[in-house]
């Protein structure tokens, strides 16, 4: 059960529309549509920003959009704002009643 | 409002025992599963468990099955993550986080609890 490949750092400029990216399996990622995405400012709680590939919580803003391409899932970002930048985690349920997470991308706003 | 109460730092030697709680409120607590999370420092999320509090049932991550125990009493809303033999190794941030089924996403998370083991 390996981690979920995320890359390590994205930046951008205010305004700008960036992707994230969470590279795993077809017994991860590829096999099931339960990706769920997370913002984790540091010394806080993590918080959901997207589930089922690309459903939205309640309140999260519509900036924020998820997809799926095979074994690959995404997350966009558009009009980038400076409240955006933290960590963002990928996760996706795995076989046998497991979840696995990815390595985390730290968003930097310009 | 859903919450999820951490209880608070620990330092701790190598060797010694440890448990950590997390206090859920505003929801049915046999309602949801409950899972516990560990972010090294400077690292990512790893999933290590879940446990359903309606029945107690347990699942853990291959890589920290036989390390730790996730237990709870749902008679007071709280699930727990233990340790019977601390190394420095387990020197990290650990979050509980709430789920409703397999298929569900982590929707509310604790604020964590920073465990440091060190001689």
């Amino acid at each position: 059960q390996s981690a979920l490949t995320q890359p390590a750092s994205v930046s951008g400029s205010p305004g700008q529309s960036i992707t994230l990216s969470c590279t795993g399996t077809s017994s991860d990622v590829g096999g099931y549509n339960y990706v769920s995405w997370y913002q984790h400012h540091p010394g806080k709680a993590p918080k959901l920003m997207i589930f089922d590939v690309s459903d939205r919580p309640s309140g999260v803003s519509n900036r924020f959009s998820g997809s799926k391409s095979g074994n690959t899932a995404s997350l966009t970002i558009s009009g980038l704002q400076a409240e955006d930048e933290a960590d963002y985690y990928c996760s996706s349920y795995s076989s046998s009643t497991t979840w696995v997470f990815g390595g985390g991308t730290k968003l930097t706003v310009l | 409002e859903v919450q999820l109460v951490q209880s608070g730092a620990e330092v701790k030697k190598p060797g010694e025992s440890l448990r950590i709680s997390c206090k859920g409120s505003g929801y049915s607590f046999t309602s949801y599963w409950i899972s516990w999370v560990r972010q090294m420092p400077g690292k990512g999320l790893e999933w290590m468990g879940r446990i359903d509090p309606s029945d107690s049932y347990t699942n853990y991550s291959p890589s920290f099955q036989g390390h730790v125990t996730i237990s709870a009493d749902k008679s007071i809303g709280t699930a727990y993550l233990q340790w019977s033999s601390l190394k420095a190794s387990d020197s990290a941030m650990y979050y509980c986080a709430r789920l409703y089924t397999s298929s569900s996403p982590f929707d509310s998370w604790g604020q964590g609890t920073l465990v440091t083991v060190s001689s």
